[in-house]
């Protein structure tokens, strides 16, 4: 199985709303991955997990909150969020290691109204 | 910045023709990595290419490096309609897993 996962595929949400994006994979990996992407732009990566510990933190605002429950799944808590934050969130996993692609799940179409 | 940067941005062709990619970067690298991405939807790993190998094959796809020249590049022989999408670089550097993306080119292969 080489498929990462990621719910819901679109997300609607108010300033207020608190929600979050779910991601899973099986593959065994112990890497994962947050990116943000705004149209036309290339991903920006986020945050990277690896052993389930927070490793790189690109500067990115408190109301995002990253978690890894366990090795298979990754979760984005968004709170607060403003109409700016609206993109395509993608999770990403990958083996440890200088020299492995990553899989990308298909994404969550995020909208902040 | 260790960001990728492609030219060209944008590239139509017809089905048949081959398509060459460039992406050019500014600091040392462990590898070279290449995605497609059709539209709105995830990433899909192409190719990688280590600091030390000067080129790689994998079906219909061909991925020079040139680390004297910090360039690499994709083609695509025989393209299909199939193989339209946005095409990213992406360079990997350091000890850490950090991947940091170019800009992109969008090809369009016209049936």
């Amino acid at each position: 199985d080489t498929e990462v996962t990621q719910t819901p595929k679109h997300l609607v949400m108010g300033m207020t709303n608190k929600k979050s994006l779910k991601c899973e994979q099986h593959m065994g990996h112990r890497a994962m991955y947050w990116y943000k992407q705004k149209a036309k732009k290339p991903p920006e990566l986020m945050f990277v997990y690896s052993y389930e510990k927070l490793s790189i933190n690109e500067s990115v605002p408190s109301r995002f909150s990253p978690e890894c429950p366990n090795s298979s799944l990754l979760n984005l808590h968004l709170h607060a969020l403003q109409p700016e934050d609206s993109a395509l969130y993608l999770c990403a996993s990958s083996q440890l290691g200088e020299s492995y692609e990553q899989y990308f799940g298909p994404g969550t179409r995020l909208t902040v109204t | 910045s260790q960001q990728g940067e492609e030219d060209p941005q944008a590239l139509s062709i017809q089905e048949g023709e081959n398509a060459t990619m460039n992406c050019s970067y500014k600091t040392s690298i462990n590898n070279l990595q290449w995605y497609r991405q059709n539209s709105g939807r995830g990433l899909v790993h192409l190719i990688l290419i280590r600091s030390n190998e000067r080129e790689k094959h994998s079906g219909r796809l061909r991925v020079t490096l040139d680390t004297s020249k910090k360039s690499s590049s994709l083609l695509i022989t025989a393209s299909r309609a199939a193989d339209t999408a946005s095409y990213f670089c992406a360079i990997s550097g350091g000890s850490n897993y950090k991947l940091t993306f170019g800009k992109g080119t969008l090809l369009t292969v016209n049936p």
